[in-house]
């Protein structure tokens, strides 16, 4: 079957632009999450929606990251007024339960910030 | 505050020799630990947890909690064995949300 998907695959702004970064994930699956990215390092948490109900939003860096899921599916990552320090790969993770599962991840976003 | 420690950013082996990455933990609950591998060009998936305590293309890991390690190990490595290799910590508390390390790259000599 489809695994979780995200577009664009890749996205470049000039600062100060606003961007939106969206994943698809497994029909079905509960738990969505998202991650950043940087260059040589691990992911790091950013966000965690339990259906369309966003549970944990203590890893977004800044009030110009917003995420959200309005019909327990798609999410889409909102980042306004990027900055430089923005860029990083933007991963997806989706999982069939709320604990104890597996997280199935998508190929994420680069989105390079110039 | 927990952590997840991975010391080896890369690491070469050549093919048939034994490889062990390095993970070390700290958090003063009790953690799930996994590990995640990405291929080149492809995704980040779930390689083994501890929970389930299997072995998963020859690698095992065991948690030991004295140490705080969960150190990922295969005693003969091979050329498709070549990928990132990420620890990561779930808190049980936590709702699904993973530390990361930082990860290591393992190249695998023929």
């Amino acid at each position: 079957g489809a695994g979780v998907s995200q577009s664009p695959r890749y996205k470049v702004a000039k600062r100060g632009q606003d961007v939106a970064l969206r994943c698809d994930p497994i029909s079905g699956h509960v738990s969505l999450f998202w991650y950043q990215q940087a260059l040589g390092q691990g992911p790091e948490f950013l966000t965690y929606f339990q259906n369309e109900a966003q549970l944990d939003k203590s890893g977004l860096p800044s009030d110009r990251f917003f995420a959200e899921r309005p019909e327990g599916s798609v999410s889409t990552l909102k980042i306004q007024r990027t900055q430089q320090e923005d860029s990083a790969v933007y991963l997806c993770a989706s999982s069939p339960r709320t604990n104890l599962n597996e997280q199935f991840f998508g190929p994420g976003t680069r989105l390079t910030v110039l | 505050a927990q952590r997840v420690t991975q010391p080896e950013k890369l690491l070469s082996v050549f093919k048939g020799a034994p490889v062990e990455l390095k993970c070390n933990y700290s958090y003063s609950g009790s953690p799930e630990l996994f590990w995640y591998v990405q291929y080149s060009r492809q995704r980040l998936q779930l390689l083994l947890r501890h929970i389930s305590r299997e072995s998963i293309k020859g690698f095992t890991a065991d948690l030991n909690k004295g140490e705080t390690s969960f150190h990922l190990k295969k005693p003969f490595a091979q050329e498709e064995d070549s990928a990132m290799y990420y620890c990561a910590l779930r808190r049980g508390s936590t709702l699904g949300r993973l530390y990361f390390g930082r990860g290591t790259q393992l190249t695998v000599w023929p």
